[in-house]
Parts: C-alpha cells; sequence; structure tokens
C-alpha cells in the first residue's frame, strides 16, 4: 500500500534560517509528488508539485523541492524562512493509475520566531 | 473566480445521527474527491465522485457513502456517527482531462460527535 512518511513534527526555526522537510513514500510506480501548506485558519493550499520532468521543482513564496527516484524523496526546501511561513506542510503523493487519490504525510508544524 | 466552498462550517452531532456535508467545486472542475482530517493528523482520502458515480475508494466503511449532482457540487453523508467520527471534512475539486492530478481544497467542515 501506498503511504508517506515525514520526518519531522514539529520544526521549529529563527527568521533567514534555511529550511528542509523531508518526505518519503512508499510505492513501486510512477508518482506525482505535491507539497501543500496549511496557515493558521485558513485552508490547504498547493505549494508546489511534481509529475516529471526537471526533478527540481520551483513553487510559490520562494519554496522548491526535489524529486530523488531512487531515495522515494521529495523534500521540501527554502534557504531563508520568514515569520509568515509558519504554518503546517503536507507531503501527498497520488499514484499516475490512480491520478485522484492523494495520500498524505502526517504533516509537519513549521514555527518561525522573528 | 469562485473556490471550492463547503457547508456547514462547524456542526455537532450525537452518536447514532446521520449527517450530510455538501461542497461546491471551483468553477470549471468536474470532479469532487472527500478527504477526512483528524486532529493532528493529514488528510485521508474517501471516496472521488465524477460524472455523479464514485470512482475511487479508500478505507471506509459503508457508513460513509456520498452522491454528485449534475452541477458537479457533492455531498457526504455518514450514517451511525461514532465519536472516532469527529475530524475535519475537506473537499477537493479537479479537473479530470488533466488527470485529477492537480486538487484545489476547500476550508472543511468540522464535525463533532458526542
Amino acid at each position: 500500500a501506498q503511504s508517506v512518511s515525514q520526518h519531522n513534527h514539529h520544526v521549529i526555526l529563527s527568521e533567514a534560517a534555511s529550511l528542509e522537510l523531508g518526505c518519503n513514500y512508499s510505492y513501486g510506480g510512477t508518482v506525482n509528488l505535491f507539497w501543500y501548506v496549511q496557515y493558521p485558519g485558513q485552508h490547504l493550499q498547493l505549494l508546489l508539485k511534481y509529475f516529471s520532468g526537471d526533478p527540481l521543482v520551483k513553487g510559490i513564496k520562494g519554496f522548491e523541492a526535489e524529486f530523488i527516484k531512487s531515495k522515494f524523496s521529495f523534500n521540501l526546501r527554502k534557504p531563508s524562512v520568514q515569520w509568515s511561513d509558519t504554518a503546517e506542510y503536507f507531503c501527498a503523493v497520488s499514484s499516475h493509475n490512480q491520478g485522484g487519490k492523494l495520500i498524505f504525510g502526517q504533516g509537519t508544524e513549521l514555527s518561525v520566531k522573528p | 473566480d469562485a473556490g471550492v466552498t463547503q457547508s456547514p462550517t462547524h456542526l455537532i452531532k450525537t452518536r447514532g445521527q446521520q449527517v450530510t456535508l455538501r461542497c461546491s467545486p471551483k468553477s470549471g472542475h468536474d470532479t469532487v474527491s472527500w478527504y477526512q482530517q483528524a486532529l493532528g493528523q493529514g488528510p485521508q482520502f474517501i471516496f472521488q465522485y465524477y460524472e455523479e458515480e464514485e470512482r475511487q475508494r479508500g478505507n471506509f466503511p459503508d457508513r460513509f457513502s456520498g452522491h454528485q449532482f449534475p452541477n458537479y457540487s457533492s455531498e457526504l453523508n455518514v450514517n451511525a456517527l461514532l465519536l472516532g467520527d469527529s475530524a475535519l471534512y475537506l473537499c477537493a475539486s479537479s479537473f479530470r482531462d488533466r488527470g485529477s492530478y492537480e486538487q484545489y481544497f476547500g476550508p472543511g467542515t468540522r464535525l463533532t460527535v458526542t
């Protein structure tokens, strides 16, 4: 069965620190990969996505993620975080054969101290 | 351009009761997926509707059922409510011809079962 694992439950950083959130998935076929963000009091928003092609994808607000197929990983990065990045981040995967079914990780809560 | 809307925002029910949650997809979208998000967890896929039929289903009992209407809006019904059904219920919409790969989420309905 497909599964997604996010390494950190809660990350605390100071402003301007670099961010890397880990995500590993378990699935043998071709996958689509996503990072969603949920700001306090807001609904889930798509941060970035990977379908095919260049494994380094850039999303909104300076976020990027790298798909490493051999490691089944899709880690999220940002060189310098801001207080406004405080939110919960979810990694998700869907298979090319089951495009509609998103499997989510348990989420990582990011707190950025001003 | 209206995004995904859900109603009601909050709902309190008693064990054994039945509940209906509603979702209107983003303009131009024809596919609706439902997810359950328990506190501190990532969303879990319940099912997906397209052309008024259930196309995929997650690991949820038959107490969870749904419907899609000709205008693409959807309902989620839960019968014989259990305390464990307390969660945030999310609706997501997408456009099938793009493989339903990119889903847009609504704000959710917070269901509390007492």
